[in-house]
C-alpha cells in the first residue's frame, strides 16, 4: 500500500533552518511528484510547493520563494523540504503528499511538527 | 490568486442528517480543478472528491460533489459518526489554494 513516512518533530530557534524528510513506498516513485503543505496550529492548509520525482521541476508558492528548497533522492525514494530563516509563524505541522503533477494530493504523510521558538 | 471561501464555518448536525457544505471561488474555476478533502482530528487530510464530483478510491457514496464556475458544494447524504471532521476545498486552476475549512460537529 502507498505510504509516506515523515521524519520526527523539530524544535528550532528563529533564524535557523529545518529539513524534513518524507520516505515513499508502495508505488513507483518516479511516476509521481511530491507537494508540501503546512498547517499552523488550529489553522487551515497552506500549499508550499511541488517537486517532480526526478527533481528536474519545481514550483514553489510565491510566499516561500527564496526561503524554501525541495529535493528528492530517487535511490531512497525520499523527498526533502528545507525551510530557512525560520520565524515563529513558521511553527506548523508540515505534510508531504503524493501529487502527480502539482495539482492534488492523493496520499499524505503523517505530518512533522516544526516548532520555532527562542 | 484565487480565494476560496467556505461556509458555514461550523455545521452542527446529528448522525443520520444531511450535510451541505459550500465553497465559493473569487473567480471562475474549471470544475476539473476543484478538490475536496476531509481532515479528522489529529490526522492528515484525506482526498475525498476531485474534478468537483468524482469520488476518490474507497470513498463511500454518501459523499457527493457538485458545482461549477464559482460555486461548489460537498454533500454528505447521511452523516456517520466518522464523518464529523473538518472539510477543505482546494483549487489548482491558478496556483494552488485551499478554502478555510468547514467543521462538521455533532449537535
Amino acid at each position: 500500500q502507498v505510504q509516506l513516512v515523515q521524519s520526527g518533530g523539530e524544535v528550532k530557534k528563529p533564524g535557523a533552518s529545518v529539513r524534513v524528510s518524507c520516505k515513499s513506498s508502495g508505488y513507483t516513485f518516479s511516476n509521481y511528484g511530491i507537494s508540501w503543505v503546512r498547517q499552523a496550529p488550529g489553522q487551515g492548509l497552506e500549499w508550499m510547493g511541488w517537486i517532480s520525482a526526478d527533481s528536474t521541476n519545481t514550483n514553489y508558492a510565491k510566499k516561500f520563494q527564496g526561503r524554501v528548497t525541495m529535493t528528492t533522492d530517487t535511490s531512497t525514494t525520499t523527498a526533502f523540504l528545507e525551510l530557512r530563516s525560520l520565524r515563529s509563524d513558521d511553527t506548523a505541522v508540515y505534510y508531504c503528499a503524493r501529487d502527480p503533477y502539482g495539482a492534488l494530493f492523493d496520499f499524505w504523510g503523517q505530518g512533522t511538527l516544526v516548532t520555532v521558538s527562542s | 490568486e484565487i480565494v476560496l471561501t467556505q461556509s458555514p464555518g461550523t455545521l452542527s448536525l446529528s448522525p443520520g442528517e444531511r450535510a451541505t457544505l459550500s465553497c465559493r471561488a473569487s473567480q471562475s474555476v474549471i470544475s476539473s480543478y476543484l478538490v475536496w478533502y476531509q481532515q479528522r482530528p489529529g490526522q492528515a487530510p484525506r482526498l475525498l472528491i476531485y474534478g468537483a464530483s468524482t469520488r476518490a478510491t474507497g470513498i463511500p457514496d454518501r459523499f457527493s460533489g457538485s458545482g461549477s464556475g464559482t460555486d461548489f458544494t460537498l454533500t454528505i447524504s447521511r452523516l456517520e459518526p466518522e464523518d464529523f471532521a473538518v472539510y477543505y476545498c482546494q483549487q489548482y486552476a491558478n496556483s494552488i489554494t485551499f478554502g478555510g475549512g468547514t467543521k462538521v460537529e455533532i449537535k
